[in-house]
């Protein structure tokens, strides 16, 4: 069974920086597009960015671009996050997705990032 | 901007059919995909592009989708259907519906 787990995830203060991992295992990383999704505590989901299999192309919500950094290490079969800057509102859980053809059949069971004084 | 319409909430009868939609703008001309979430747990993929259950979803769940709105179809709803559901499109980048909370009574 397919299988990622996020890690790095913790309290942070605004204007600081945080950098979450994404474990995968059990399915060929390098041939699939990977994304993170956060969602806000008792919010819907709002996906965060995305990359390519070769990390040739990204894409970021409007809200973080500038801000957050994706990336991914196909060696280590890990998929990364860095956030810049945080905001009060980038507090959410932040869930790692792997993208099948525009939707997410698996998802990891988040990493909480809270960002508060 | 391209946006997606879910009510805040549904509720249904034990038993009965539920039908969740999601309004956009001529969506069944996209594919649409839908997640259950129940509280502390990550989203699940429950149908995706428009009509198809991935392997451990029960026939119980289906969807449709035509002119400007999706639905999601839960028959026989029980207990265990509660949950947050959201859809889901392509649009130039990922965009999910705020969700609908659904009880079963």
């Amino acid at each position: 069974e397919v299988q990622l787990v996020e890690s790095g995830g913790g309290l942070v203060q605004p204007g600081g920086s945080l950098r979450l991992s994404c474990a995968a295992s059990r399915f060929s990383f390098k041939n699939y597009w990977m994304s993170w999704v956060r969602q806000a505590p008792g919010k819907g989901l709002e996906w965060v960015a995305n990359i390519k299999q070769d990390g040739s192309e990204k894409q970021y919500v409007d809200s973080v671009k500038g801000r957050f950094t994706i990336s991914r290490d196909n060696a280590k079969n890990s998929l990364y996050l860095e956030m810049y800057s945080l905001r009060v509102e980038d507090t959410a859980v932040y869930y790692c997705a792997r993208d099948d053809g525009y939707h997410f059949a698996y998802w990891g069971q988040g990493a909480l990032v809270t960002v508060s004084s | 901007s391209y946006e997606l319409t879910q009510p805040l909430s549904l509720s249904v009868a034990l038993g009965h059919t539920a039908r969740i939609s999601c309004g956009g703008d001529n969506i069944g001309s996209r594919n649409v995909h839908w997640y259950q979430q129940k509280p502390g747990q990550a989203p699940v993929l429950v149908i995706y592009r428009d009509n198809n259950r991935p392997s451990g979803i029960p026939e119980r769940f289906s969807g449709s989708t035509s002119g400007n709105t999706a639905t999601l179809i839960i028959s026989r709803a029980q207990v265990g259907d509660e949950a947050d559901y959201y859809c889901q499109v392509w649009d130039s980048s990922v965009l999910f519906g705020a969700g609908t909370k659904l009880t079963v009574l």
